[in-house]
């Protein structure tokens, strides 16, 4: 089991709500992502960092921010909440190996924007 | 365009029994493939790394198959169980860039029935 913590595990919210989706990770780990992914469907990047004060946007556009203030934590914001981001969020972290980065994930946050 | 296309999209098998999910990618340059699993609510684990000189690992009840000139893989499972239920996602990972960019399967739904 992967060291890498989200929270909340699920989230109702309003149109308009400004939430943050909270990543945190003990491995130490200097790359930090996250993934938007929707049933059925591939993971898409909306976010990147490579260490701390470094973050960068994904292949996927998306109206969330992101922060990397600390080694281990790596929150998303989105300061106004629509229908159109109700999905699953994943964050994952890696640190570079001589066989390529293996990704470890946390558990998700599902998200309903009502 | 790099794509990674899996298949079958499900697949419903009886516990014991073998299965054969299949994955082919036209991502290029190529670094690795990896088979993660991905059970319900959770995030992705790895299962597997295949780099271009190896043809096929096993990790337990599951062996990856990795054909670089044809650029198709393959993951088997054998004597499946009810446990095995999950998705299975590919995922390439090019060499062209510092992130070492992966490039993500929508996955194999697979329903092991008792």
């Amino acid at each position: 089991e992967a060291d890498i913590y989200q929270t909340p595990r699920y989230l109702v919210i309003g149109t308009g709500k400004k939430i943050t989706l909270e990543c945190s990770q003990t491995m130490g780990h200097d790359k930090m992502y996250w993934y938007q992914q929707d049933p059925g469907m591939e993971l898409h990047l909306i976010h990147y960092s490579y260490g701390v004060n470094s973050t960068e946007k994904g292949d996927l556009s998306s109206e969330s921010t992101v922060s990397r203030i600390r080694t281990e934590h790596f929150p998303l914001t989105l300061e106004s909440a629509r229908p159109s981001h109700t999905s699953q969020y994943l964050c994952a972290s890696s640190e570079s190996s001589g066989t390529g980065d293996e990704q470890f994930f946390g558990p998700g946050t599902r998200l309903t924007v009502l | 365009k790099n794509q990674v296309e899996q298949s079958p999209q499900s697949l419903i098998i009886l516990e014991g029994k073998n299965c054969t999910l299949q994955c082919n990618y036209t991502v290029s340059p190529f670094s690795n493939l990896r088979w993660y699993k991905q059970d319900t609510g959770r995030g992705p684990v790895s299962l597997t790394i295949m780099t271009f000189s190896e043809n096929t690992k096993s990790n337990g009840r599951y062996t990856a198959t990795l054909d670089a000139d044809t650029k198709q893989s393959s993951l088997h499972i054998t004597a499946s169980q009810l446990s095995d239920s999950a998705s299975y996602i590919c995922v390439v990972s090019d060499r062209g860039s510092t992130l070492g960019r992966l490039y993500f399967g929508r996955g194999t739904q697979l329903t092991v029935w008792p």
